[in-house]
Order: C-alpha cells, then sequence, then structure tokens
C-alpha cells in the first residue's frame, strides 16, 4: 500500500496569502494518479485536481497543482475566506489511498 | 443533475448489520467506477470498497470477509452491506464516483451517512 504523507498538518495564514501545501508518497505515483480534494467542515470532499496538475471544472485558478513521483504539491495562490478547510491528496496505485489531510487556518 | 444520496445509516451494536444505499441521478451507476470511503470522526478519509462497470469488486484489507459492495441497475443504485460490525467501523460513509475522464479521481461525493457501532 502507498502511504502518503501531507505537511504541514496544519496551516494557519491570513486571507490573500499564498498557501503551499505539500504530499509524499511512499514510492513512485504515476502523475496520472494523483488528485487533491478540499473538504469543509459537514461537507463531502470536492475534487480539485487531478493527474497532479489539473483542475477540476469550476475550480477557481488560483489552486493549482504539481509535482511527480514521490513529492505533489497544492498551491492556494491567494486564499480567499472560502479557502480555509482541509486539503486532502490521493494517489490511485493498486487501491486508492489518502493523505491524512492538511487544515488551512486562519491565522 | 448529476448526483448521489446515501441512506440507511444509523446506530448499530457490535456484531450486527447494516446495508448503506446510495441512490445516483445524472448518470448510471453500473457504467462507473464506484466507490465507497468512510471518515471517522475527527480522522481522515479512508477507501473502503470499489466496483467496476464489469462488476469486479475489491476491499480495505479492514473490511475484507466482513463487507459487501453491489449495485442494482434497475435502481440505479449502489450498495455497501456491513456485516460483523465493530467500534471501529463508526464513521461518516459517503459513496462517489470515479470519474471517467479525471485519472480516476472521485468526481462525484454523495453527502454521506453516519454509522455508529455502539453498545
Amino acid at each position: 500500500e502507498i502511504v502518503l504523507t501531507q505537511s504541514p498538518g496544519t496551516l494557519s495564514l491570513s486571507p490573500g496569502e499564498r498557501a503551499t501545501l505539500s504530499c509524499r508518497a511512499s514510492q513512485s505515483v504515476g502523475s496520472t494518479y494523483l488528485a487533491w480534494y478540499q473538504q469543509e467542515p459537514g461537507q463531502a470532499p470536492r475534487l480539485l485536481i487531478y493527474g497532479a496538475s489539473s483542475r477540476a471544472p469550476g475550480i477557481p485558478d488560483r489552486f493549482s497543482g504539481s509535482g511527480s513521483g514521490t513529492d505533489f504539491t497544492l498551491t492556494i495562490s491567494r486564499l480567499e475566506p472560502e479557502d480555509f478547510a482541509v486539503y486532502y491528496c490521493q494517489q490511485y496505485g493498486n487501491s486508492p489511498t489518502f493523505g491524512q489531510g492538511t487544515k488551512v487556518e486562519i491565522k | 443533475e448529476v448526483q448521489l444520496v446515501e441512506s440507511g445509516g444509523g446506530l448499530i451494536q457490535p456484531g450486527g448489520s447494516l446495508r448503506l444505499s446510495c441512490a445516483a441521478s445524472g448518470f448510471t451507476v453500473s457504467s462507473n467506477y464506484m466507490h465507497w470511503v468512510r471518515q471517522a470522526p475527527g480522522k481522515g478519509l479512508e477507501w473502503v470498497s470499489l466496483i467496476y462497470s464489469g462488476g469486479t469488486t475489491y476491499y480495505a484489507a479492514s473490511v475484507k470477509g466482513r463487507f459487501t459492495i453491489s449495485r442494482d441497475s434497475s435502481k440505479n443504485t449502489l450498495y455497501l452491506q456491513m456485516n460483523s460490525l465493530r467500534a471501529e467501523d463508526t464513521a461518516v460513509y459517503y459513496c462517489a464516483r470515479e470519474g471517467p475522464i479525471y485519472g480516476r479521481a472521485f468526481d462525484i461525493w454523495g453527502q454521506g451517512t453516519m454509522v455508529t457501532v455502539s453498545s
């Protein structure tokens, strides 16, 4: 099983700031199979990024993904109030696994 | 509108059984890869099970032999039969569609149904 480790656990930032979230895999992941999700309290996850760097329909361009192999990054260029949430990376190797999540909170 | 709606959660005693349902609209369940994902209170997401369009099924090691994923094409509904439930199965259970053009990412999620296993 591929283990995904996200860092940091919590990111404290102000609106307008840049957020950089990391996702590291225990073994190489095909870029096609790396996704990012946003989850707000009490809500289902929402797909943000698929294929490591492609935005899902309707996702603002302030969200971007990058990376390959074992290291992937989600960047939010300028935080909006609605962006404060928990973010998960996911890989689809032999079976899907998720990272433990990064909480982006208001500083 | 494309959506998934789960039902069937509730309070169940350890060792008991429960069947979750996930009704789809706007697309055909049997033509897609469908998953169950769960989230224990205050915890992260855990993949549970998958059914391919061809009918092949897969399970996480933690539920294999106890849970069964299935679907009913006439009702356009996905199911998760959960037997021998344990306290550690307590979670919100989501059904999700694996997006056909999204590199196997999950593009559609239901709102979730809560399962509490407790005496």
